[in-house]
């Protein structure tokens, strides 16, 4: 059984904070991976894919792979209200089967 | 460029309907993707199609089949809607990036089944 695991939070950070986000999963063969954001009744966006060992910053954002510890993080610079929503990590161990955690609910408070 | 679309936005069914869900995508992707997504379990893959003419199980198949029309449409189909299959269905589709899968997904169809 492929697993994904995130905590489902919420995590609250203030205004201008750092956001630490995780994700776990449990096959060592994983080929890709995947941070998508989603919006309270909207559909999941992607922000972020990862692809071997290390950092890939993107504007405010920063994926981490550690393949060896099987875990993936985002963290988020700078953090804004409008950055509150669900992110979900996906994980793809065939090219084209995709597998989601159940997402980590963050809040940013003003 | 609408990316990827979907019909209808909401829907309600009587346990035993059947009806389809409609995708489509304008961005000359091979592959499309159909989910679901249920309070606290994040989204489940249903079907997917790598290519035209081909279609494959995904994690939760059963009660659904899919049709790959063309390289534009992709339909999901519930031939008897139980209320087990209440959710939000999307649909995605994805292009080779960076040496990646990178998924891009529709605005999502909400199922009620009475």
């Amino acid at each position: 059984q492929k697993e994904v695991e995130q905590n489902s939070g919420p995590l609250s950070v203030p205004e201008g904070a750092i956001a630490s986000l995780n994700c776990t999963y449990s096959d060592r063969v994983s080929q890709s991976f995947f941070w998508y954001r989603q919006y309270s009744g909207k559909s999941p966006e992607l922000i972020m894919s990862i692809y071997s060992n290390g950092d890939k910053e993107d504007g405010r954002f920063t994926a981490q792979l550690n393949k060896a510890s099987q875990y993936v993080s985002l963290l988020i610079r700078d953090s804004q209200p409008s950055d509150s929503a669900t992110y979900l990590c996906a994980v793809t161990w065939d090219f084209n089967k995709f597998y989601f955690g159940s997402g980590t609910k963050l809040n940013v408070k003003p | 460029n609408a990316g990827v679309t979907q019909t209808p936005k909401f829907q309600v069914l009587k346990t035993g309907q059947s009806m389809t869900l409609q995708c489509a995508q304008d961005m000359n992707h091979n592959s499309m993707y159909w989910y679901r997504q249920d309070p606290g379990m994040g989204l489940r893959l249903i079907y997917y199609s790598a290519s035209e003419g081909t279609t494959d199980k995904g994690e939760v198949p059963n009660g659904y089949n899919v049709s790959r029309l063309n390289k534009r449409e992709f339909s999901l189909r519930l031939e008897s809607a139980a209320p087990s299959q209440t959710s939000v269905y999307f649909c995605a589709s994805s292009e080779i990036l960076d040496g990646g899968n990178e998924q891009f997904f529709g605005p999502g169809t909400r199922l009620t089944v009475l």
